[in-house]
């Protein structure tokens, strides 16, 4: 079973549409949860880090649930720049020490005028 | 912010020969290193865990003798990939964060070396 599974999508959704991703992993001691996105053929760049509470950075909101083991992601309003993999990213080491992380296939994301 | 550097960003090699891939922390000490690989339309896997100064941990199923890996300084890292075949052509990207304290969300990825075998 892989660390970390995400529907690879692809969502093709129009400009101004509301979207939503999800991923499950499978360690449950797992202590820190991210996202990020990822341009083809790029590195991966940090978008944000999901909290037990949620969390929400201007059209992008993270949700996290302990115990389904599972990460959610909306995009509010969406734009064509907001194109992109989204990569659900686990740190399964407890303590955070290690800076291990374990990334999900993605989720690609397509908008459209 | 943070930079981290990558060379070569793209190589084309023949098989059964070995490459080596640099990877810099431009601004910033990293105690701790990463290396991933990502085939396409995959995800990105962690290989292994570069530390400064001692050996490398490798996940399970890396071997690491193909990928050697050294950490001789706090700014530089390097993976060789050994006697390289067709199947070891990916995308590897290297990653880091500044200081010692693990704090992961200041963890800062490189731009990756594209190699492809012949």
């Amino acid at each position: 079973r892989k660390e970390v599974e995400q529907d690879p999508g692809p969502f093709n959704v129009p400009e101004g549409a509301t979207v939503a991703f999800n991923c499950t992993y499978s360690n449950s001691a797992s202590q820190s949860f991210f996202w990020y996105r990822q341009d083809c053929r790029k590195e991966p760049k940090l978008l944000m880090s999901v909290y037990s509470s949620g969390n929400e950075d201007g059209r992008f909101t993270a949700q996290l649930n302990r115990a389904s083991q599972y990460i959610s992601l909306l995009i509010r309003d969406s734009k064509l720049s907001d194109s992109a993999t989204y990569l659900c990213v686990v740190n399964p080491d407890r303590g955070s020490t290690l800076g291990r992380l374990y990334f999900g296939r993605g989720t690609q994301l397509t908008v459209w005028p | 912010g943070a930079v981290v550097s990558q060379h070569p960003s793209w190589v084309i090699c023949k098989s059964g020969t070995s490459v080596k891939i640099e990877c810099r922390s431009l601004d910033f000490q990293a105690t701790t290193m990463f290396w991933y690989r990502q085939f396409p339309k995959q995800s990105l896997m962690l290989m292994a865990t570069s530390n400064e100064g001692s050996k490398a941990t490798y996940e399970q199923g890396v071997e690491k003798d193909k990928f050697l890996i050294n950490h001789a300084s706090l700014t530089l890292s390097t993976l060789t990939v050994t006697s390289a075949h067709p199947e070891d052509s990916s995308f590897y990207i290297c990653s880091a964060f500044p200081g010692t304290s693990g704090f992961t969300d200041t963890q800062y990825f490189g731009p990756g070396t594209r190699l492809t075998v012949l």
